[in-house]
């Protein structure tokens, strides 16, 4: 089992929607998780930390689920500048920084 | 803030030739990280330094790369000889202590092509 799993997508949402993604992870001694954007052919992102007890930012909000292992990501109200890879990033402890392959979102006019 | 810096841009080469990448991370982080990212991928660790010293290189293919940080600031990263499978973008990053909550940032990625 990969220590990070995402669904891929691709996700295509029209502008104004809402669209929401997962991501599990296999390892509990999982310590800090992070949702980071790549948009096509450049570098990753920042996007936002993920909290335990959920956190916002604008249209953004992350959860995280630690019985299930699994945090998520909610983007409401979806702009055509969303359009991107999302990048679930958690850290283990002891500097361990993992990356997820990524889920694709084009939202569309 | 200067961001990470990263050269060249893109490279080119036939396998089996040689090929070396330079980052210079964000003045004063401690941490620098080297990952691979193939099309279609997440970013993959090939290794990690905390100042001057090696924290993590267990996913570099020890065989053909080589990698160092001079002083604890600027890295560079080798592939000698490289693979048709060597092809992808290499991203330098550095975060500021490289703990837990201390987030990555990136260079824009050298874009390397393997014929």
């Amino acid at each position: 089992r990969k220590e990070v799993e995402q669904d891929p997508g691709p996700f295509n949402v029209p502008e104004g929607a809402t669209v929401a993604f997962n991501c599990t992870y296999s390892n509990s001694a999982s310590q800090s998780f992070f949702w980071y954007r790549q948009d096509c052919r450049k570098e990753p992102k920042l996007l936002m930390s993920v909290y335990s007890s959920g956190n916002e930012d604008g249209r953004f909000t992350a959860q995280l689920n630690r019985a299930s292992q699994y945090i998520s990501l909610l983007i409401r109200d979806s702009k055509l500048s969303d359009s991107a890879t999302y990048l679930c990033v958690l850290n283990t402890g002891g500097f361990k920084t993992i990356f997820g392959a990524g889920t694709r979102l084009f939202v569309k006019a | 803030e200067a961001g990470v810096a990263q050269s060249p841009r893109y490279k080119i080469i036939e396998k089996r030739q040689s090929v070396a990448f330079w980052c210079n991370p964000i003045s004063g982080h401690a941490t620098l990280y080297w990952y691979q990212q193939i099309l279609g991928q997440g970013p993959k660790l090939l290794i990690q330094f905390q100042n001057n010293g090696v924290v993590d290189d267990s996913q570099l293919p020890k065989d053909r790369f080589s990698a160092e940080r001079l002083k604890g600031v600027d890295s560079t990263l080798k592939i000698q000889p490289a693979k048709l499978e060597d092809s992808a973008v290499y991203l330098c990053a550095s975060s500021q202590t490289g703990d837990q909550d201390s987030p990555l940032h990136f260079g824009n990625g050298t874009r390397l092509t393997v014929t």
